[in-house]
């Protein structure tokens, strides 16, 4: 069984451009999750997707949005990059809603801002 | 707002002791708490899901206690191994799945 897929692994960008992340979940999980993980810091809750709809966001901007496709793979955008947004992006993807679910991790996007 | 906190973020201990790490909730009754395992470069990777209303699981060689009273869990690896040294998390939920809360972590190294 393939795990959850990541794309790009490395993303360089200058500040006020705007960045996106890509993630396949593992088949049959219809949930996917974004987490930031900025150097020194535990992953922060960003976004929960599921049937394509967003259940749930974290304490965030709204430059940080995303979306679900039908096939349950999901895109993270990040607009106006700031020095800031430099972190690890990591998805995940559940069964259903993350509630007494296991999460499985991909590797993350490692997004540098110049 | 929710705080978690695990040990001190670096632990290191003898190769065949039994490593206990720490993990303190405050401001939150989760329903479920999970640990997880992350290696450098790597995403976190499931290890153990324990409930509010079950005191201790086991897996193998590793044991998770969850007390709601003192707000805290333990997450304990017996006979460890260098193979185990990585940085381990825990992670708080509720049962209506609104949020979903990681620790900092804990960096465990055993030393051969």
């Amino acid at each position: 069984e393939a795990g959850v897929t990541q794309s790009p692994t490395h993303l360089i960008k200058t500040r006020g451009q705007q960045a996106t992340l890509r993630c396949s979940p593992i088949s049959g999980h219809t949930s996917v999750y974004w987490y930031q993980q900025a150097l020194g810091l535990g992953l922060q809750f960003l976004l929960w997707y599921d049937e394509g709809e967003e259940r749930n966001r974290g304490n965030f901007p709204p430059r940080f949005s995303g979306r679900q496709f039908p096939n349950y793979s999901s895109e993270l955008n990040v607009n106006a990059l700031e020095l800031e947004d430099s972190a690890l992006y990591l998805c995940a993807s559940s069964q259903g809603d993350y509630s007494n679910q296991p999460q499985h991790f991909g590797d993350g996007t490692r997004l540098s801002i110049l | 707002s929710q705080k978690i906190e695990q040990n001190s973020e670096a632990l290191n201990i003898q190769e065949g002791k039994t490593a206990t790490l720490t993990c303190n909730y405050t401001n939150y009754s989760p329903a479920y708490l999970q640990w997880y395992r992350q290696d450098p470069g790597r995403g976190p990777v499931f290890l153990l899901l324990i409930r509010e209303n079950e005191k201790e699981k086991r897996k193998e060689r590793l044991k998770v206690t969850f007390d709601t009273t003192l707000k805290q869990s333990l997450f304990h690896i017996t006979a460890s191994q260098p193979a185990d040294s990585a940085t381990y998390l825990c992670a708080l939920g509720s049962n209506t799945g609104n949020q979903f809360y990681f620790g900092t972590g804990t960096s465990l190294t055993v030393i051969p």
